[in-house]
């Protein structure tokens, strides 16, 4: 079955450094998400994007983050100059966009660790 | 907007007893309503979701919810419960426009005492 992936699982930096995850999504979707989960808080949503540009952003989505797909089939999250309040574990999510509703399909996650 | 409140960030159950996690939501919009689990050190996975028509839903791992408009609910159930089943619950919220972002509750963790 297809399935999400995320690169790397463990993530350690240095708080001001610059971070990127990867995201492999489902080959045939098109939209596609971050989410971020704090420790013992709600899992939030972060950004959506379709079609090379973002769809969607929330307020935590500021101008430290960026994503970007550099090709055909990665996805990734850009932070630029990590906090420690960026310290969480970070899932990507893809959907077909053909579905009503449309099945967000979940990685298994990057857990950031901010030092 | 739309917001997810689930009652109880713990539930602890015997094995082979009722499971029953609460979810309530608020939409501006008619909602999609979605549970998903999460094992330790794994990513989210589909429960169930809602959609339209029949109100009874059922889900993978013998789960099923029901959707309560007037009570603006979705809460979780299992007639039985399993020591496998131990992991936390989300309930989530989404329009129903292709694209559209899921809102979660703050989640339950589920344990389930032998």
């Amino acid at each position: 079955e297809p399935e999400v992936t995320q690169t790397p699982s463990h993530q350690v930096t240095q708080m001001g450094q610059e971070v990127i995850l990867r995201c492999v999504p489902i080959s045939n979707h098109l939209y596609f998400y971050w989410y971020r989960q704090i420790l013992g808080q709600k899992v939030e949503f972060l950004v959506s994007f379709y079609n090379n540009e973002i769809s969607e952003k929330s307020e935590i989505f500021d101008d430290q983050f960026s994503v970007e797909r550099p090709d055909g089939s990665n996805f990734t999250l850009k932070i630029r100059s990590t906090k420690l309040e960026d310290s969480a574990m970070y899932f990507c999510a893809s959907t077909s966009g053909l579905g009503r509703p449309d099945t967000q399909y979940f990685g298994p996650g990057t857990r950031l660790t901010v030092l | 907007a739309q917001s997810v409140t689930q009652l109880g960030s713990h539930v602890s159950v015997s094995e082979g007893a009722l499971v029953l996690l609460r979810c309530n939501y608020s939409s501006s919009v008619p909602p999609y309503l979605f549970w998903y689990v999460q094992y330790p050190n794994q990513g989210l996975q589909l429960l169930l979701k809602y959609t339209t028509g029949a109100t009874l839903v059922k889900g993978i791992n013998g789960f099923e919810a029901e959707f309560k408009k007037s009570e603006t609910s979705f809460h979780l159930t299992k007639p039985s419960a399993h020591m496998s089943d131990a992991a936390e619950y989300f309930c989530a919220v989404s329009g129903d426009n292709a694209g559209n972002m899921l809102t979660f509750g703050g989640g339950t963790r589920l344990m389930v005492k032998p």
